[in-house]
């Protein structure tokens, strides 16, 4: 059973630094990945959608990574601002069905 | 851009009541989803439907159906509401295997 975790839970970090968020699962048979952002009380904003077929995907200041063969993803951000404050969660898709597996989110705090 | 609309954003309702919560896509999308987010408990899918009239039972169904008439509308319904039932109800559509749209979710409180 496919199994998605995100370490840290939480992170803390000066405006202007460039961070990596990460995701891991345990099964590699994947179909696709996607990086959401969620502002409190918010719905969730799609950010990246990597294909099992691709290594990463560059959105502006947003680069995410994927090793199926590790069962790694990972989101950095370049050049954080305050207003990336949010919780990030990534979401795996199976080769076999139309659900979502989902981490429980990276609560990232940028501080001025 | 992709929108997906919920028709409330808070809804405060009683135990025992039916309530309906619409979600609406403009993009012609044949997947629509149904999760509910609780604190320490994330997202979890309730229900979803890949295309017109079909529907599929997610992780946590009971108390709850669906209804797909339309290719644009997909609507929970809550046949009994409970307290336990207090919480964001998030909807999502997607085109086949693409990215994951979100509405920006209905708060739902049950008295």
């Amino acid at each position: 059973k496919q199994e998605v975790t995100q370490i840290p839970a939480a992170l803390s970090v000066p405006e202007g630094e460039n961070l990596v968020l990460n995701c891991s699962f345990t099964d590699s048979a994947i179909y696709n990945l996607q990086w959401f952002r969620q502002d409190p009380g918010k719905g969730l904003t799609s950010l990246l959608l990597i294909q099992s077929s691709q290594r990463e995907q560059t959105s502006g200041r947003l680069n995410a990574s994927l090793d199926k063969s590790s069962g790694r993803s990972t989101l950095y951000i370049a050049a954080s601002q305050p207003g990336d404050s949010a919780t990030y969660l990534c979401a795996v898709r199976g080769d076999s069905n139309y659900q979502l597996i989902w981490g429980a989110g990276t609560k990232l705090i940028i501080k001025p | 851009d992709v929108k997906v609309t919920q028709s409330s954003r808070y809804l405060v309702k009683r135990t025992g009541e039916k309530v309906f919560l619409e979600c609406v896509q403009d993009m012609d999308h044949e997947n629509m989803f149904w999760y509910r987010q609780d604190p320490g408990l994330g997202l979890r899918l309730i229900y979803f439907s890949y295309d017109v009239k079909m529907k599929e039972k997610g992780d946590i169904p009971e108390g709850y159906s669906v209804s797909r008439e339309k290719k644009e509308r997909f609507s929970l319904i809550l046949e009994s509401a409970s307290t336990n039932q207090t919480s964001m109800y998030l909807c999502a559509s997607r085109r086949q295997n693409e990215k994951l749209f979100f509405g920006s979710g209905t708060q739902l409180s049950v008295l």
